[in-house]
């Protein structure tokens, strides 16, 4: 298994650009998540997603876009890029189970993106 | 809201010397917890997690947290560093909704010198 994959691994953008990155597991989780990582921040929720056709604003879903067509991918769009937008992103996975909350999640290696 | 602080943005330690990586929730129900290991450049990894049960739990690599409800503290610790234990270490909480979204603490970066 590949667990959770993300592409590119880095990326810099001018202001204004648009683009796409990748998310994608093979576990069958249905549950999918996207974070930022700023410094000393930790990380924040963007979007996730519960299944295929369901997704949901996280804490700071401003300036992204995410849809869910299938189980396996979970692509987190960028419209109108700004330096507010230059972090590492994660994409991560989790199954329901019974517990909810309770299960892992597993994340993807990230994507470094820079906007200038 | 759920929240999560990590006391220490930067915790030192001697190879050998008790790691000790403090974390306390605010919750109002009872949480699930979590800690998180992220080595350079890589993603992250869970270490070990509290649902229900007993409140001592031991993880991967030695590391073990305790979940004191009336402290609301969730405290990583291990007996003895190794070099290979230097990374940044984020405590998380669950919400309780069922879709498993975390709210992470700002991490506490460990330095492990010979």
């Amino acid at each position: 298994n590949a667990g959770v994959t993300q592409t590119p691994k880095f990326r810099i953008l001018k202001i204004g650009q648009s683009m796409t990155l990748q998310c994608a597991q093979d576990m069958n989780h249905n549950y999918m998540y996207w974070y930022r990582q700023d410094p000393g921040m930790g990380l924040k929720l963007i979007y996730y997603s519960v299944g295929a056709g369901i997704t949901d604003k996280g804490e700071v879903p401003n300036g992204y876009n995410v849809s869910r067509s299938t189980t396996e991918d979970f692509p987190l769009r960028l419209e109108l890029a700004a330096p507010s937008q230059t972090s590492v992103y994660f994409c991560a996975s989790s199954s329901p189970g019974l517990a909810g909350g309770a299960n892992e999640q597993f994340f993807g290696p990230g994507t470094r993106l820079t906007v200038l | 809201a759920q929240s999560v602080t990590q006391l220490g943005s930067h915790v030192s330690v001697s190879e050998g010397a008790l790691v000790l990586l403090r974390c306390n929730y605010s919750s109002s129900v009872p949480p699930y917890l979590f800690w998180y290991v992220q080595y350079p450049n890589q993603g992250l990894q869970l270490l070990l997690k509290y649902t229900t049960g007993a409140t001592l739990v031991k993880g991967i690599n030695g590391f073990e947290a305790e979940f004191k409800k009336s402290e609301t503290s969730f405290h990583l610790t291990k007996p003895s560093a190794h070099m290979s234990d230097a990374a940044e270490y984020f405590c998380a909480v669950s919400d309780l909704g069922g879709y498993s979204t975390l709210t992470f603490g700002k991490g506490t970066m460990l330095l492990v010198s010979p």
